[in-house]
């Protein structure tokens, strides 16, 4: 079946450092990927999306590019600040159309000042 | 109100209570999902609605129940729950179920099982 595998965590960096969170998936045909965001306290956030290969997602200085190559998808930001700690969950929607959202075990990122 | 709402935000009870958790979505949006998130466990997903009808129960157990009145509002009724139901309870939803709509979640209802 369909599946997300998200690098363990976390990741600890300092302000204004570059991030990278890498993101793999097995899924038949062309899913539909997508990158979400956990504040402290909160629900799951839409951070981007793509849903085609070689499509790029990006929102809030966030990038991701969708390479059906090597089945990635990963997250990057060229200089992150103490407020995107938060945790980082990868996902994606089947070709099947089921809607069904698979989702990564998450990245827990610490950003410190 | 905006998006999707939870209430409430945090729930304690005891195995034997009976308890329901509240969603409630402003989008116009017609389906509607319940997740669980557990510690160091990806999210799980429960139970899917598309236009008030279960279209998806993902083997949860029966003292979980679902309620969809309508488009707008799920609900999940809780009883005889066990300390290891103990999580983070997140409501999501999106245009239609099926097809590649993105999902819009709520802030979710901690749950401790005692």
């Amino acid at each position: 079946g369909d599946s997300v595998t998200q690098m363990e965590g976390p990741v600890t960096l300092s302000e204004e450092a570059f991030l990278t969170i890498n993101c793999t998936y097995t899924a038949t045909g062309y899913p539909s990927l997508f990158w979400y965001v956990q504040y402290p306290g909160e629900g799951l956030q839409l951070l981007l999306k793509a849903t085609k290969a070689d499509d790029k997602g990006s929102n809030k200085g966030f990038e991701a590019t969708y390479r059906k190559e090597t089945t990635s998808f990963h997250l990057e930001k060229g200089s992150v600040q103490v407020s995107d700690s938060a945790v980082y969950f990868c996902a994606l929607i089947g070709s099947s159309n089921t809607g069904k959202l698979i989702f990564g075990q998450g990245t827990t990122l610490q950003v410190k000042p | 109100e905006t998006g999707v709402t939870q209430t409430p935000r945090h729930l304690v009870m005891g195995m034997t209570n009976k308890k329901s958790l509240k969603c409630e979505q402003h989008l116009g949006h017609n389906a509607m999902y319940w997740y669980k998130q557990s510690a160091k466990k990806p999210l799980e997903l429960m139970f899917v609605y598309n236009f008030k009808e279960q279209t998806e129960n993902n083997s949860v157990p029966s003292r979980f129940s679902p309620e969809c009145p309508n488009s707008s509002h799920l609900f999940l009724h809780l009883h005889t729950l066990q300390p290891e139901d103990s999580a983070l309870y997140l409501c999501a939803s999106s245009s239609l179920a099926g097809g590649r709509n993105e999902q819009f979640f709520g802030p979710g209802t901690r749950l401790t099982v005692l």
